[in-house]
């Protein structure tokens, strides 16, 4: 069935870093993919998705690239914060729309 | 503004009890969903709902339960049968399940054993 992996962490890293974070999936078809963000206690939030190959992805320095050939959609900040600190979802959607397929999550921690 | 409300915050079930988690959203969203969060795990299918008066199953359904007798509700029942409902519960809605939909979230329940 279809499937996401993530990169395991915990990612650590200085304030101005380069970030990314690896994500490659397994799928039938041609999902939507996405990146999430979960703050401590809080629910998820849409970071960006991307809805067919090659499509690019961003939202508040955040990118990522829909990458068919490598089945793969890793999510990049050229300069992480403080307040970037979280845990991030790599997610796709099956064509029928029923859910989204999670990756297991990856925790960011960011000092200054 | 719209969005998911998820109450209680947090919820302590006794041994052999039944617990329902709340979601109401104002999204007037037709598609709603509910996940589990294990540390680790990622997020996990428990039911979902693509319309009033019809639900199916996710990944892990066995010992939960749902309704979906108002477009804006959709409430989980945690039964008894559910040995280990120790996690966060999360539920989610999208406009009309369409797979390139975002879905929306609440901020979750998390429930504990006594």
């Amino acid at each position: 069935g279809d499937s996401v992996t993530q990169m395991e962490g915990p990612v650590t890293l200085s304030e101005e870093a380069f970030l990314t974070i690896n994500c490659t999936y397994t799928a039938t078809g041609y999902p939507s993919l996405f990146w999430y963000v979960q703050y401590p206690g809080e629910g998820l939030q849409l970071l960006l998705k991307a809805t067919k190959a090659d499509d690019k992805g961003s939202n508040k320095g955040f990118e990522a690239t829909y990458r068919k050939e490598t089945t793969s959609f890793h999510l990049e900040k050229g300069s992480v914060q403080v307040s970037d600190s979280a845990v991030y979802f790599c997610a796709l959607s099956d064509q029928a729309g029923t859910a989204l397929i999670f990756g297991k999550g990856t925790t960011l921690s960011v000092s200054s | 503004d719209g969005g998911i409300t998820q109450s209680p915050k947090y919820l302590f079930r006794k041994e052999g009890q039944n617990v329902t988690l709340s979601c109401e959203q104002n999204l007037n969203h037709d598609a709603m969903y509910w996940y589990r969060q294990d540390p680790g795990q990622g997020l996990r299918l428990i039911y979902y709902s693509q319309i009033v008066n019809d639900f199916q199953k996710g990944d892990i359904a066995e010992g939960y339960s749902v309704s979906r007798e108002k477009k804006e509700s959709f409430p989980l029942t945690v039964t008894s049968a559910q040995k280990n409902p120790t996690a966060f519960y999360l539920c989610a809605s999208t406009l009309n399940g369409g797979s390139n939909q975002p879905q929306h979230f609440g901020d979750g329940t998390r429930l504990s054993i006594l």
